[in-house]
């Protein structure tokens, strides 16, 4: 399996700021995700980073709050903008990759409290 | 609709014992995979193990086995010699073969080790 990185591995921030998240992976992978972990639940899909195009959004989560970024094979970043208190999770990036197309493997994730 | 659900919030095992995870799944499709993720304290999801759907023979990863009944829709993991290092959330997963895209959780299952 692929090696993830994510920065920061935690953060505090203040309401109305934002903050960008960075996701690497020491291959080129097929896939890149980006879920949402809120405390004590199960995982939601934010998106789908998409090499050179827009992601793909699930219902409830749109561009202007999470915008995402892919510029190549190995890197994605995820931005939570305007953050209220509600957003405080772990924002977890996964991948799929070319030996194993048929799995996700996890990034150690990202904690963010909004105060 | 696809879901999946764990029906154990929080199961203890002792040091040494057995303990078995349970997950049943709704589906239509014929065709897809299943899952066990381990999440530790630490928060990095890690694949234990998986199984596709059209193998009749259950998956084995050294202590961790699974029990997969596909009439029964269900896909239950065993943890064999427990030991405290497997203390953590488990996560439950399904996705379909021609949408790797999509993974569906389920809640979670917590898991304590005594010594």
């Amino acid at each position: 399996s692929a090696v993830i990185s994510q920065k920061p591995s935690r953060d505090i921030c203040q309401r109305g700021t934002s903050l960008t998240i960075q996701c690497q992976v020491d291959s080129q992978v097929t896939m890149m995700f980006w879920y949402r972990q809120q405390p004590g639940q199960s995982l939601t899909l934010i998106a789908t980073a998409n090499q050179g195009s827009e992601a793909t959004y699930e219902s409830g989560f749109v561009i202007d709050k999470f915008p995402i970024s892919r510029p190549n094979l190995t890197f994605s970043t995820l931005t939570v903008s305007n953050m209220s208190p509600e957003d405080s999770s772990i924002y977890l990036c996964s991948v799929m990759t070319y030996q194993r197309p048929d799995t996700q493997y996890f990034g150690p994730g990202t904690r963010l409290t909004v105060l | 609709a696809q879901t999946v659900t764990q029906s154990q919030p929080e199961m203890s095992v002792q040091e040494a014992e057995t303990v078995t995870l349970s997950c049943t799944y709704d589906t239509s499709e014929s065709d897809y995979y299943l899952f066990w993720y381990k999440q530790p304290p630490s928060r990095q999801m890690i694949l234990v193990i998986r199984q596709e759907a059209y193998k009749q023979q259950n998956a084995t990863e050294n202590r961790f086995s699974v029990n997969f009944q596909k009439a029964a829709k269900s896909f239950s993991l065993k943890i064999s010699d427990s030991q405290l290092g497997d203390a953590a959330m488990y996560f439950c997963a399904y996705a379909v073969v021609d949408n790797f895209n999509k993974f569906y959780f389920g809640s979670g299952t917590k898991l304590n080790v005594k010594p």
